[in-house]
């Protein structure tokens, strides 16, 4: 079965370092996603991306976020200056239409600053 | 604010019993509704979604919506303890964010 493919799976980084988490969405899926869940908290929206652009995005995703899609395949979430806070696991996934059936999630990236 | 409302649990039930799950939403324009299973320290998985009122079956599993109450709930039949997980429900509003619940983590004990 396709899947939703994260790397690195655990990422350790310095406060105020920058990080690259990476996904390579299902190959026929044209609509992808970011959601992070801190520990023992609801899973949270970051932000959707189709055709190339932002479509949306949550209140979290401020400027320090971004996202890029650099090749047909990759698709990657950079946190330009880590906070403690930033700690969680990040979850790409992708989805075929709008989402309206649902989507893929990957196996994740768990992030923790230090 | 939309919010997805969910008892934490935990809810125990017995293997071979149906365990029923409940969710609550605030937004009527949500259109989507989708039942997702998480199991410790893993991604959310999609078990089923449903976007009219009524009963949708899959297998052991059965989700019901109630758009004049705001409500989805999830039966699971003949509980496995494989089945132990924590089950996440989710809405949309038409567009393609997902907003989720806390989760209700399921204990199906032998």
């Amino acid at each position: 079965e396709p899947e939703v493919t994260q790397t690195p799976s655990h990422q350790v980084t310095q406060m105020g370092q920058e990080v690259i988490l990476r996904c390579v969405p299902i190959s026929n899926h044209l609509y992808f996603y970011w959601y992070r869940q801190i520990l023992g908290q609801k899973v949270e929206f970051l932000v959707s991306f189709y055709n190339n652009e932002i479509s949306e995005k949550s209140e979290i995703f401020d400027d320090q976020f971004s996202v890029e899609r650099p090749d047909g395949s990759n698709f990657t979430l950079k946190i330009r200056s880590t906070k403690l806070e930033d700690s969680a696991m990040y979850f790409c996934a992708s989805s075929e239409d709008r989402g309206d059936y649902g989507y893929t999630f990957g196996s994740g990236t768990r992030l923790t600053v230090v | 604010q939309k919010e997805v409302e969910q008892n934490s649990g935990p809810l125990s039930v017995p293997e071979g019993a149906i365990a029923s799950l409940n969710c609550t939403y605030s937004d009527r324009g949500s259109q989507s509704f989708f039942w997702y299973r998480q199991y410790s320290g893993k991604s959310p998985e999609l078990i089923m979604f449903i976007y009219s009122n009524g009963d949708k079956e899959d297998g052991r599993f059965t989700a019901q919506l109630n758009k004049a109450s705001q409500y989805v709930s999830l039966l699971i039949r003949d509980s496995q303890p494989s089945d132990s997980a924590t089950y996440l429900c989710a809405a949309t509003g038409g567009g393609n964010k997902l907003t989720f619940g806390t989760g209700t983590q399921l204990k199906v004990e032998l």
